[in-house]
């Protein structure tokens, strides 16, 4: 149990389909941050929410949308991926005051665009 | 340019012996060090945390050095196991101003064999 629960955990999608991931944690942490891992490239940093708010966008394609509709929660809507979008989704969240340094990490959606 | 540069890309042990992983970084101004060890299909977990005043930190069976006037950072495994089997990933934190960005490693993958 990481506190942080992500869903799903493997996900497979065309790339005219519409999916959402989702992230949920009880830690009572107040910043919540969207990776992306792929293989033999280091992690990524996507998109940053504290306390709800979206503090850092980088430069991240359109395709991809975050939601926060409050500290506990993080949505990633997906539309209209290519196939280099494949790859391991990782959320993370953080206590207010850490300076955007994630504490805990969920264990991934794996993603595959056909 | 910030960078953090992590060696050996993948090493394989057997079980019970010791083994150093090393990470060298050249992220400035620098924050903090941290080492995450991720199993496979799950997400980073932290192991230490090191800001510049110190040099050495344990967690159990591992232990992590830092030396930042050379930049230079090591995680040592002592009597390793089968559980140990991961990636380990160094990451720098880099001061931004109110935030910190982070320098991700592309992590050692480690195999502990029986």
């Amino acid at each position: 149990e990481t506190g942080v629960t992500q869903t799903p955990r493997h996900l497979v999608m065309g790339m005219t389909n519409k999916k959402s991931l989702k992230c949920e944690q009880h830690l009572g942490h107040n910043a919540m941050y969207w990776y992306k891992q792929s293989a033999k490239k280091p992690l990524e940093l996507m998109f940053v929410y504290n306390f709800k708010e979206q503090t850092e966008n980088n430069s991240v394609p359109s395709r991809f949308s975050p939601e926060c509709p409050n500290s506990s929660h993080l949505f990633l809507h997906l539309h209209t991926l290519q196939p280099e979008d494949s790859a391991l989704y990782l959320c993370a969240s953080s206590p207010p005051d850490r300076g955007n340094q994630p504490q805990h990490f969920g264990d991934g959606t794996r993603l595959s665009i056909l | 340019k910030n960078q953090v540069e992590q060696s050996p890309q993948s090493l394989i042990i057997l079980e019970g012996k010791n083994c150093t992983l090393q990470c060298n970084y050249t992220v400035s101004p620098f924050s903090n060090l941290r080492w995450y060890k991720q199993d496979t299909g799950r997400g980073p977990v932290s192991l230490t945390i090191m800001t510049f005043s110190e040099n050495t930190k344990s967690n159990g069976r591992y232990t992590a050095t830092l030396d930042a006037d050379t930049k230079q950072s090591s995680l040592h495994i002592t009597a390793s196991q089968l559980s140990d089997s991961a990636s380990y990933i160094c990451v720098v934190s880099r001061n931004a101003g109110n935030n910190r960005k982070l320098i991700w490693g592309l992590g050692t993958s480690l195999a502990v064999n029986p």
